[in-house]
């Protein structure tokens, strides 16, 4: 079965470049969350959406920004990156928050972001 | 999310079941209780849920109390594949629906 798709795998940035994260979610799925996982914590929700429009937002910094497009892929732009941004972040799908039932979170393998 | 409160870490021994409980006293009436777990650094793996019957499938058993205040998760014939730290989760049901990862369980599987 398809699973949700993250691009790049690894990436290496400087302090204060900008870096954009790329999600493609399992066909059919219309929901994208956002999450990010520090070096040795637990994943933090970041941002989530549904049907391009933003659902919900949790610890995301004020200079992280999101999207996501017709297709239902979504786009994490990262800019002046600092130090601490150096987490794993991971992508996760689902069926439509519209449908008002908890639908299940399926994860992508994430991005290994490295800021140096 | 409902709090939830699981054991920090837990050893098996390979090829016995594997019991991670999980207590979540404050779940409401129409929250489900979702466990995923994460292998090394690889992206959360959703594993079962449930809402107050117990729950089978390929992976994993969900044993839910009848007052719903815990849960068990059963791995029944547990393997080395299966380290990992586990998560017990009870997503907020109204609104978006965004998980919240607690410490979890690290479970250990011993040959």
């Amino acid at each position: 079965a398809a699973g949700v798709i993250q691009s790049p795998r690894h990436l290496i940035k400087e302090k204060r470049e900008t870096a954009t994260l790329k999600c493609y979610p399992i066909p059919r799925h219309d929901t994208v969350y956002w999450y990010q996982q520090g070096p040795g914590q637990d994943p933090q929700f970041l941002i989530s959406f549904y049907e391009k429009m933003q659902s919900d937002k949790g610890s995301i910094p004020d200079r992280f920004s999101a999207q996501q497009f017709s297709d239902y892929h979504s786009e994490l732009n990262m800019s002046s990156l600092e130090l601490g941004d150096s987490a794993l972040y991971f992508c996760a799908s689902s069926l439509g928050l519209g449908t008002g039932y908890q639908e299940t979170q399926y994860f992508g393998p994430g991005t290994r972001l490295l800021v140096l | 999310d409902a709090k939830t409160t699981q054991p920090p870490s837990m050893d098996c021994a390979e090829g016995r079941a594997a019991n991670l409980p999980c207590n979540h006293s404050t779940i409401s009436g129409n929250e489900y209780v979702y466990w995923y777990r994460q292998i090394h650094s690889q992206g959360p793996q959703y594993i079962i849920h449930g809402l107050k019957n117990n729950e089978t499938n390929e992976m994993a058993s969900l044993i839910i109390t009848e007052d719903r205040k815990s849960s068990t998760l059963i791995l029944p014939h547990a393997t080395l594949r299966d380290t990992a730290v586990y998560y017990c989760i009870v997503p907020k049901q109204t609104g978006a629906n965004n998980l919240f990862f607690g410490t979890g369980t690290r479970l250990t599987v011993i040959p």
